[in-house]
């Protein structure tokens, strides 16, 4: 069974830039989560994916957008960065939309210049 | 809005010494998970509890949620310097389904 796999594991880009970031679920799971964990905070909830449409999302603005294959992996694109944007992106893959228990892969470290 | 409260922030104790985080909210939460991450890797769950009242162990980590499912605890008996690391509760939103909430953390470090 394979876990939960992000690419790339660091990325360095300048303000204004834009982004994007991927994830590969874990074997069986059909459902994505995206979250934002700044230095010395817990994660915060980006958006969710199931069936390849957002399925919920948290308090983060439009440019932060993702999408979800019929493979059920799944990339996070942030348009104009800044610099606040700063963070270890995880993504998280589930069983199923309502399932509470899932699994973290090991983030991309995303550093706005 | 749910928010959940993690005690202390940080933690630096001796190996053999015991210890508690504690995780509060003034909200109820269907269920509480317990997550360690270690620096540069992803949260890996370590207990979900569900029952109010509830108490598990997993080794020498006993986790227990409370009677009123609005607060939990970690206890680390005769700590080890393998258990260092950031420690986080997390519980679903009850009202954003997939949405999972999580407290500020604590770090804890464990000296030989």
């Amino acid at each position: 069974e394979t876990g939960v796999t992000q690419s790339p594991t660091h990325l360095i880009k300048t303000r204004g830039q834009q982004v994007t970031l991927r994830c590969s679920s874990q074997s069986g799971h059909n459902t994505v989560s995206w979250y934002q964990q700044a230095l010395g905070q817990g994660p915060q909830f980006i958006f969710q994916y199931y069936r390849e449409e957002e399925n919920g999302r948290g308090n983060f603005p439009p440019r932060f957008s993702g999408l979800q294959f019929p493979n059920y992996s799944s990339e996070l694109n942030v348009n104009a960065l800044e610099l606040d944007d700063s963070a270890l992106y995880l993504c998280a893959s589930k069983g199923g939309p309502d399932t509470d228990t899932q699994y973290f892969g090991p983030g991309t470290r995303l550093t706005v210049l | 809005t749910q928010l959940l409260e993690q005690s202390p922030q940080f933690l630096s104790i001796q190996e053999g010494e015991n210890l508690t985080v504690y995780c509060n909210s003034s909200s109820v939460f269907s269920s509480l998970q317990w997550y360690r991450q270690e620096p540069g890797e992803g949260p890996v769950l370590l207990v979900t509890v569900v029952t109010g009242g509830e108490v598990k162990k997993l080794k020498r980590l006993t986790f227990q949620f409370g009677d009123a499912r609005k607060d939990s605890s970690l206890h680390i008996t005769a700590a080890q310097p393998g258990d260092t690391g950031l420690y986080l509760c997390a519980g679903p939103s009850g009202n954003q389904g997939g949405k999972l909430i999580f407290g500020q953390g604590t770090e804890l470090s464990v000296k030989p």
